[in-house]
């Protein structure tokens, strides 16, 4: 069965401090791969989606950026932290073929910027 | 803009109840339709999809019904548990060549009186 893990679960930095949060999915290949945010009291929001090595679509212009390295990896990253970088960000995955797929989500990062 | 929006942003139901969570969407295009649950501080869990071809699928305890007439869909759960209280968020696909598009509503809370 597939499995997606994502860590750190949370984490508390400062403003201007860089990010790193690593997600990645086991039990399939070549998923299409995503990062969305969910504010407080508030919808998910896509920031990047992914449908191979290297291959990264923005979604919204933003302070932070998505890597894959490998097939099953994704990392959101942030050079510089703002305090409306705050959130619960979450990783998800899909199957890559065919329309209407199901996106499957990890347990989600707090972060919160102080 | 194409939009999903739900109804309502919360709904308490007594235990033991059938629970209805509604949703409206404006693409008609769109082929695919999920229901996540998301329980506090943890990642939207996949309950129940549908396709555009169907009007009714039934899973254990939960029911969707998509009319397409009036681009609405609906969620039920049959004898509400407290284990049911969560945020449920809508989601619709929508396909555009080889490219689909999952777009999420807002969420609605459901809180399960004993």
């Amino acid at each position: 069965s597939q499995t997606i893990h994502q860590w750190p679960a949370t984490l508390v930095q400062p403003v201007g401090s860089p990010l790193s949060l690593e997600c990645t999915v086991e039990g399939t290949s070549n998923p299409n791969l995503y990062w969305y945010r969910q504010a407080a009291g508030r919808g998910l929001q896509l920031l990047f989606y992914s449908v191979g090595i290297g291959q990264i679509s923005s979604e919204v212009p933003q302070n932070l950026s998505a890597s894959r390295p490998q097939d099953r990896q994704f990392i959101l990253s942030s050079k510089k932290l703002l305090l409306s970088d705050s959130g619960f960000y979450l990783c998800a995955w899909s199957t890559a073929q065919g329309s209407g797929n199901t996106i499957y989500f990890g347990e989600g990062s707090w972060l919160t910027v102080v | 803009g194409e939009s999903v929006g739900l109804h309502l942003p919360t709904l308490s139901v007594q235990e033991g109840d059938n629970s209805i969570i509604n949703c409206a969407y404006s693409n008609s295009a769109s082929d695919y339709f999920i229901w996540y649950k998301q329980e506090s501080g943890k990642g939207p869990q996949f309950i129940i999809d549908i396709r555009s071809n169907m009007d009714k699928r039934q899973g254990q305890r939960v029911t969707v019904l998509l009319n397409k007439t009036v681009k609405h869909l609906s969620l039920q759960i049959a004898a509400t548990q407290p284990g049911d209280s969560a945020v449920y968020f809508c989601a619709e696909n929508t396909s555009t060549g080889a490219n689909s598009k999952l777009t999420f509503g807002k969420g609605i809370t459901l809180s399960v009186r004993p």
